[in-house]
């Protein structure tokens, strides 16, 4: 079964300073991957996704990301993170053939930008 | 475009007791999936719903269950309610089919006591 794994549960940034959330999938074949975000108090919102094509994906709110296949991995980034940025984010993976199968979510981790 | 809706928001129940929760999806989204969400296991997969069927299933036991109506709206059981169901149960709409992303409701705040 595929997973989902994100390198860190908590990150502390303060204003301006750079952000980088790893996440890495186990899965062998092709998949669809997603950055979802959730603020406090408010429901799942999706970031960014990637389908195919352009492995640097762009987002909302100037967030990226880059699938680097032979690494499993889809890293978020953010030249430069503000205040409002405080959040929980979650990398997120479904198999391309997906029909009969789920997304699986990493655990999440949780970004603290101190103003 | 009105988001994904779930009530009741908030439900306090007892041990032992039964719930049904509810999810109405975007219009023109086929599939509903269903999650449990809790700060020590984030978010584990409950099931999936697809033009009425369980196309999916995560592992979780039987006291959990689920159905999806014609207009895909899609209900969530739980039977026999223990502590450990406390939690936040997530609907997520989607189109369910063709590369797709899923769009999330607030959620419900499921309080077993």
């Amino acid at each position: 079964a595929q997973s989902v794994s994100q390198h860190n549960h908590h990150v502390i940034l303060s204003e301006a300073a750079s952000l980088e959330l790893g996440c890495n999938y186990s899965y062998g074949g092709t998949v669809n991957l997603f950055w979802y975000v959730q603020y406090p108090g408010q429901h799942l919102q999706l970031l960014l996704k990637y389908f195919s094509g352009d492995p640097l994906v762009k987002g909302i709110k100037g967030f990226e990301a880059e699938f680097i296949k032979s690494k499993f991995s889809f890293n978020l980034r953010k030249p430069s993170v503000q205040w409002s940025d405080t959040a929980e984010y979650f990398c997120a993976v479904i198999p391309r053939d997906n029909y009969g199968q789920n997304f699986v979510f990493g655990p999440g981790t949780r970004l603290s930008v101190l103003p | 475009k009105a988001g994904v809706t779930q009530t009741p928001r908030y439900l306090i129940k007892t041990r032992g007791q039964q719930v049904t929760l509810s999810c109405s999806p975007i219009s023109g989204h086929r599939s509903v999936s269903w999650y449990q969400q809790t700060p020590g296991q984030g978010l584990q997969f409950l099931f999936e719903y697809f033009s009425e069927t369980q196309r999916n299933k995560g592992n979780f036991p039987g006291r959990f269950s689920g159905r999806q109506f014609s207009n895909s709206r899609s209900e969530m059981n739980v039977s026999t309610l223990e502590l450990g169901d406390s939690a936040l149960y997530l609907c997520a709409s989607s189109l369910g089919s063709g590369p797709y992303e899923q769009y999330f409701g607030p959620g419900t705040r499921l309080t077993v006591t």
